[in-house]
């Protein structure tokens, strides 16, 4: 079965850093894109950032992009979402996913772990 | 930026059939995939590219044509209320895209 923990989630203070690490087993690891999407307290999905199976290529939501880092150990089955210059806005659930082969869906999500910015 | 239109919510009676309507401009260029999410819990994929993900009940289907896409849920249950998202991925932005989510009511 697949499975995916994440881990380094807390509570920060606006322009802090933290560092989300997202633990895979039970698949083959690199050979699929892997994702993290966000969910604020009461509201919808938001996606933050796909990474490919091989780390070389990745995207960022215009929200992050130049503050978040999204990268991956193949050698360890480990993805990482290194998270700078935090602000309130940023407060959620985040959530690791695993996406389907040439899909851009996630058929595979973590419980998620809560970061909170307080200002 | 891409846009998908979802309503609020939806209600509807067990044993009925509740659909999901998710608008985006040309969505029907697209592949369009959709989440479930009970209260409490991590999204569940439901259908990708109107295809159902091994484990998902047959009464889960979805269609896409002219500028909407479609969620159907056939013969409701009580635990089939929970939110629905559609999603799609943009080339032109290379940004995967969310709806805001429609919440099913089993009346």
């Amino acid at each position: 079965d697949v499975q995916l923990l994440e881990s380094g989630g807390g509570l920060v203070q606006t322009g802090e850093s933290l560092r989300l690490s997202c633990a895979a087993s039970g698949f083959t690891f690199s050979t699929y894109a892997m994702s993290w999407v966000r969910q604020a307290p009461g509201k919808g999905l938001e996606w933050v950032s796909v990474i490919s199976g091989s780390g070389g290529s990745a995207y960022y939501a215009d929200s992050v992009k130049g503050r978040f880092i999204i990268s991956r150990d193949n050698s360890d089955n480990t993805l990482h979402l290194q998270m700078n210059s935090l602000s309130p806005e940023d407060t959620a659930i985040y959530y690791c996913a695993k996406d389907r082969v040439s899909s851009s869906s996630s058929d595979s999500w973590g419980q998620g772990t809560l970061v909170t910015v307080s200002s | 930026s891409y846009v998908l239109t979802q309503p609020p919510s939806v209600s509807v009676a067990p044993g009925q059939t509740a659909t999901i309507p998710c608008g985006g401009d040309n969505i029907r260029s697209k592949r369009v995939h959709w989440y479930q999410q009970r209260p409490g819990q991590a999204p569940v994929l439901v259908i990708y590219d109107n295809d159902r993900p091994s484990g998902i009940p047959e009464r889960f289907s979805g269609s896409n044509s002219g500028s909407t896409a479609t969620l159907t849920i056939s013969r409701v249950e009580a635990g089939d209320e929970a939110d629905y998202y559609c999603q799609v991925w943009d080339s032109g932005s290379n940004h995967r895209v969310f709806g805001a989510g429609t919440k099913v009511t089993v009346l």
